[in-house]
């Protein structure tokens, strides 16, 4: 079946530090690929996808590149801001329908200033 | 515009009721799904529906059943309840069902069974 891995938590960061959150996926046929987020006391929203190899998603400094040779998605930021303090979860879906979508088990990011 | 909502927010149940939880999707979005979060996981899927069909179903047990309705609008129903069902049960919709399309979450409905 299909199954996400997502490097444990909790992240604890300093201002202005590198953000890398590692994603692993395993998945029959070719899926696509998603960072949601959620902070604090607000819905899952979704950050950044990307449906093919090699592509690169990108929104709000975040960056994560589809890797099919290494079944990764990981999430990064080059300098990340207290307001980047949420859960962040990586998700697959196949069959090209993102509703019905596989989620890892979440990260936890606190940035202190 | 309205985003994706849910009611009821919180409820507590008693182990063998049952509960409804309802999803109203985005305007002119035409697909939904539920999830359930357990604290500390991940959401897992338990339905989608599309056009008011059902299009895929998680591995959930038959206590678990959701409809759609002519509006778009949508049901979850949990039959004999267990403690295990305690969760934060979530509805996404979007407006079909390509990869293409970006799901929105509704901020969950929160169910105790005691």
């Amino acid at each position: 079946g299909n199954s996400v891995t997502q490097m444990e938590g909790p992240v604890t960061l300093s201002e202005e530090a590198f953000l890398t959150i590692n994603c692993t996926y395993t998945a029959t046929g070719y899926p696509s690929l998603f960072w949601y987020v959620q902070y604090p006391g607000e819905g899952l929203q979704l950050l950044l996808k990307a449906t093919k190899a090699d592509d690169k998603g990108s929104n709000k400094g975040f960056e994560a590149t589809y890797r099919k040779e290494t079944t990764s998605f990981h999430l990064e930021k080059g300098s990340v801001q207290v307001s980047d303090s949420a859960v962040y979860f990586c998700a697959l879906s196949v069959n090209t329908n993102a509703g019905k979508s596989t989620f890892g088990d979440g990260t936890t990011l606190t940035v202190k200033p | 515009d309205a985003g994706v909502t849910q009611s009821p927010t919180h409820l507590i149940k008693t182990r063998g009721q049952q509960v409804t939880l309802r999803c109203s999707p985005i305007s002119g979005h035409k697909s939904v799904s539920w999830y359930q979060q357990v604290l500390g996981q991940g959401p897992q899927f338990i339905f989608q529906y599309y056009e008011k069909e059902e299009r895929g179903r998680g591995n959930f047990p038959d206590r678990f059943s959701a409809r759609q309705f002519p509006n778009y609008s949508s049901e979850l129903n949990v039959n004999a309840l267990l403690l295990g069902d305690s969760a934060l049960y979530l509805c996404a919709s979007s407006e079909g069902t390509n990869s293409g399309n970006t799901i929105y979450f509704g901020e969950g409905s929160w169910l105790t069974v005691v």
